[in-house]
């Protein structure tokens, strides 16, 4: 089953307003990713992350990869109808194998 | 389009059968991943082929096994179907080595009658 707790598991918000969804793990990732996943289509790249403490924007989409390894976040500012989907946050652990480890999702709905 | 091709893009066949679907990863990306998705699971890592070799596995099934060619490609093939094994089924591929992006195809969706 899945290792990452994503929240919250939607959200439904106006259009203009940030976003804000989270990924924690009870152990430790070296790198961080977030997707994005619209119906019939497979996940899309946002943001990738390689460094604990690292910040990382994406026009309107901010990052950040936890001090700790174990927690990430996905900022998204002045939302827009486009935005909806589902966010995918994903750690791999790096080595011979780096298989992603998925969160959840957070699905986001938003009023024009 | 993120480069990775996968078909088919449905598959509807009964219980018990076996099927393949087929995986072209972007130009030049060495490792190809496959991943199940499920309404019950998620995204579940299956399996991993780096340049022709198998370099991890995951809750794959025995069922079910994958294979990379010479070209690349990969296939994951699914024998004895059960209703269960109804799912999205993701290829992603990524270059080389730990820390790599990986950018995923458009998926093969199976339905187990």
């Amino acid at each position: 089953g899945q290792q990452l707790n994503q929240s919250p598991q939607s959200m439904f918000i106006q259009e203009g307003e940030d976003v804000s969804m989270n990924c924690t793990s009870s152990s430790i990732f070296n790198t961080w990713l977030w997707y994005k996943q619209e119906p019939g289509e497979g996940p899309v790249l946002l943001i990738a992350l390689y460094k604990a403490g690292e910040l990382t924007s994406n026009g309107r989409l901010t990052a950040q990869f936890g001090i700790t390894r174990k927690d990430s976040f996905l900022n998204i500012s002045a939302s827009i109808p486009s935005d909806v989907g589902i966010y995918f946050c994903a750690g791999s652990r790096g080595g011979a194998g780096n298989m992603l480890t998925f969160g959840g999702g957070t699905r986001l709905m938003v009023k024009p | 389009d993120s480069g990775v091709t996968q078909t088919p893009k449905h598959l509807i066949t009964a219980t018990g059968q076996r099927v393949t679907l087929r995986c072209s990863p972007r130009s030049g990306d060495l490792s190809v991943y496959w991943y199940q998705q499920s309404l019950d699971q998620g995204l579940q890592f299956l399996i991993q082929y780096y340049n022709g070799e198998e370099r991890a596995k995951g809750n794959i099934l025995e069922r079910f096994s994958a294979q990379q060619f010479p070209d690349l490609h990969s296939e994951l093939n699914l024998s004895s179907l059960e209703l269960g094994d109804s799912a999205l089924y993701f290829c992603a591929s990524s270059f080389r080595g730990p820390g790599n992006e990986q950018f995923f195809g458009p998926g093969t969706r199976l339905t187990v009658l």
